[in-house]
């Protein structure tokens, strides 16, 4: 079945900088990559999410890339803001298959003001 | 609010209660997920139903017995569990429930926090 590693487990950024999350995937097939965002008391919400069809996705400070041949996709924040602090999941599932996701483990962002 | 709810949103339970978790979903979707999120572990997918049939079972102990009496609704049965299963349990739906078709994102609810003692 599909494994997906994600690093780092924490990441601590000043208010402003960059932050870049990164996974990798192990089965070829996988195509939709998801990105969730988890705040303190709710439910993962998705914030961006990218099909294998395309290189790279950007919505306002928030950019996905994949790279299918080296199997693994990223997640890009600039100016990072204090309410970007949350836990961040990645996922890879197979349209076409089972669509079941697979997540990665997470990434607690830390924005210090 | 993602259109996803469940309730209670916070349950305290003795090792020898009966108990059960409530989901529901005003999304029209086709899919139904159960996880269990415990801290510093991934996501551990429990349950999954499209079109209100059983699709996964993960492994999971029968202590948990899920039920989904129609598409928009999701329930977990408890009954003695073990203080290891204290977690956060959140429910997930999604567009498309059948194998062989398109990937979409999966909308999740707030979680019920349970506490086994």
């Amino acid at each position: 079945g599909e494994n997906v590693e994600q690093h780092p487990s924490t990441l601590s950024v000043q208010e402003g900088d960059s932050a870049v999350i990164k996974c990798t995937y192990s089965d070829s097939a996988s195509n939709y990559f998801p990105w969730y965002k988890q705040e303190l008391g709710k439910g993962p919400q998705l914030i961006i999410d990218i099909r294998s069809n395309v290189g790279e996705k950007k919505d306002q400070r928030i950019a996905v890339t994949l790279n299918k041949t080296a199997k693994h996709f990223s997640l890009h924040i600039t100016e990072t803001q204090p309410e970007d602090s949350a836990v961040y999941f990645c996922a890879a599932s197979v349209s076409g298959g089972s669509y079941i996701p697979t997540f990665g483990r997470g990434t607690s962002l830390i924005v210090h003001p | 609010e993602t259109g996803v709810t469940q309730t209670p949103r916070h349950l305290v339970m003795g090792m020898t209660n009966k108990k059960s978790l409530k989901c529901e979903q005003h999304l029209g979707h086709n899919a139904m997920y159960w996880y269990k999120q415990s801290a510093k572990k991934p996501l551990e997918l429990m349950f999954v139903y499209n079109f209100k049939e059983q699709t996964e079972n993960n492994s999971v102990p029968s202590r948990f017995s899920p039920e989904c009496p129609n598409s928009s609704h999701l329930f977990l049965h408890l009954h003695t569990l073990q203080p290891e299963d204290s977690a956060l349990y959140l429910c997930a739906s999604s567009q498309e429930g059948l194998a062989g078709g398109t990937a979409y994102e999966q909308y999740f609810g707030p979680g019920t926090r349970l506490t086994v003692t």
